[in-house]
């Protein structure tokens, strides 16, 4: 069936370096990619968004990429910092077909901790 | 500030004992959901709402109950709570009926405990 799930649970990174956080897909029909971020406490958060008519795409210190020939998504967050500490979850939009509700799908979570 | 927001944020109940957990948004949308996270299971929907009036179930919609009077509001009822309901819930909203839900805007969450 379709899952959305993420290559490892946890990533430590020392900071100032990139981080670099994988998930892979199984629903080829998906079209539209979300990561959110998740701290402590707190609700997840809208991070960057892709379509998968793209397969790049940058916001401020994060880019997206896509490679829909494997399936994969990742999320690069460049110079990382203490306040990137957190969950990050990447989540599918699957649309089962234009009458019904688009629904995402979230992965497990990767859980992003840094080092100083 | 556009927001959306969940009551109570801790919750300890005794098995049985009905309890209703309440959500607003400020943002007019017309998409809503209801989401339970436990440790390695991720986000999992509850029941959805499309629109007033307009309300389906999600991937574990057992136990629980929902209605969607006024558009922005849209609580979760636990008519009978059971200890395996104790999880962090979530409340999530998003613009657009029948459109693409981008970009959720999430609540801060609800801790549930039922023993």
């Amino acid at each position: 069936g379709e899952s959305v799930g993420l290559h490892l649970p946890t990533l430590s990174v020392q900071e100032g370096d990139n981080s670099i956080i994988n998930c892979a897909y199984s629903n080829s029909a998906s079209d539209y990619f979300i990561w959110y971020k998740q701290e402590s406490g707190k609700g997840p958060q809208f991070i960057i968004d892709i379509r998968s008519n793209m397969d790049k795409r940058q916001g401020q210190r994060v880019t997206v990429l896509l490679n829909k020939t494997v399936k994969h998504l990742s999320l690069q967050i460049a110079a990382t910092q203490p306040g990137d500490s957190a969950v990050y979850f990447c989540a599918e939009n699957s649309l089962p077909g234009y009458s019904s509700a688009s629904k995402i799908i979230f992965g497990s979570g990767t859980r992003l901790s840094i080092r100083p | 500030e556009a927001q959306v927001t969940q009551n109570p944020r801790y919750l300890i109940t005794v098995t049985g004992k009905k309890l209703t957990v309440t959500c607003s948004q400020n943002m007019n949308h017309e998409y809503m959901s209801w989401y339970r996270q436990d440790p390695g299971l991720g986000l999992r929907q509850i029941y959805y709402s499309m629109n007033v009036e307009v309300t389906d179930k999600g991937d574990v919609p057992e136990g629980y109950k929902v209605s969607r009077k006024e558009k922005r509001n849209f609580p979760l009822i636990l008519e009978s709570p059971s200890p395996n309901q104790t999880s962090l819930y979530f409340c999530a909203s998003s613009p657009g009926q029948g459109k693409r839900n981008y970009g959720y805007t999430f609540g801060s969450g609800t801790r549930l405990t039922v023993v």
